[in-house]
């Protein structure tokens, strides 16, 4: 079975500066995805990147890239520049390949940007 | 273009009675989800629609959880008798497709308290 760890319950961090959050996963499939979704407070959880994991290049969205490191099965996301906004629960998530996978998530990492 | 819409909001009951919560997906879209998400915790996919068939409902306790799309569009997922551990948040999701490289949107979520 699959697993999803995020090891930082809360995290803060400044307006404008840079913050990672970790995740760590357990699996024995070769073809899978790695994502990171948002859930700002009261609102509707979003994808904020995804990552295949047969891909070497780490993916990038705006502000947001990952770290990717396939052998360590880990999946950090970087927010540069933070934004009020960006204040949020964050989840890692996974999902095998093929067309019935489902995403198994992790518990979180409640993120407040600081102005 | 209008996101997943569930209803209701809000839900407060007392253990034993019955509850159903009603989810409208994204137009067009094929395959439909509800997760579960438990206070601290990350959703935990109950079952999983593909148009008005079931692909994946490992996790659904079916003894007291029931969930139906009729006609391949809006879904709703009872509960019968609820619980106290029944106590979430219960969201929608709804993709085009099958599969990792689909985007799954969220609803707003229906947040059920069992007293």
């Amino acid at each position: 079975a699959q697993t999803v760890t995020q090891s930082q319950p809360e995290m803060s961090v400044q307006e404008a500066e840079t913050v990672t959050l970790s995740c760590t996963y357990d699996t024995s499939e070769n073809n899978y995805y790695l994502f990171w979704y948002k859930q700002p407070p009261s609102r509707q959880m979003i994808l904020v990147i995804r990552q295949e994991a047969y891909k070497q290049q780490n993916a990038t969205e705006n502000r947001f890239s990952v770290n990717f490191q396939k052998a360590a099965k880990s999946f950090s996301l970087k927010i540069s520049d933070s934004q009020l906004g960006d204040t949020a629960m964050y989840f890692c998530a996974f999902m095998k390949g093929g067309s019935q996978g489902n995403l198994i998530f992790g518990k979180g990492t409640k993120l407040s940007v600081k102005p | 273009e209008a996101g997943v819409a569930q209803s209701p909001r809000y839900k407060i009951i007392e253990k034993r009675q019955s509850v159903a919560f009603w989810c409208n997906p994204i137009s067009g879209h094929a395959t439909l989800y509800w997760y579960q998400q438990i206070l601290g915790q990350g959703p935990k996919l109950l079952i999983q629609f593909q148009n008005n068939g079931v692909v994946d409902d490992s996790q659904l306790p079916k003894d007291r959880f029931s969930a139906e799309r009729l006609k391949g569009v809006d879904s709703t997922l009872k509960i019968q008798p609820a619980k106290l551990e029944d106590s979430a948040v219960y969201l929608c999701a709804s993709s085009p497709f099958l599969g990792p490289q689909e985007t799954q949107y969220f609803g707003p979520g229906t947040r059920l308290l069992v007293l």
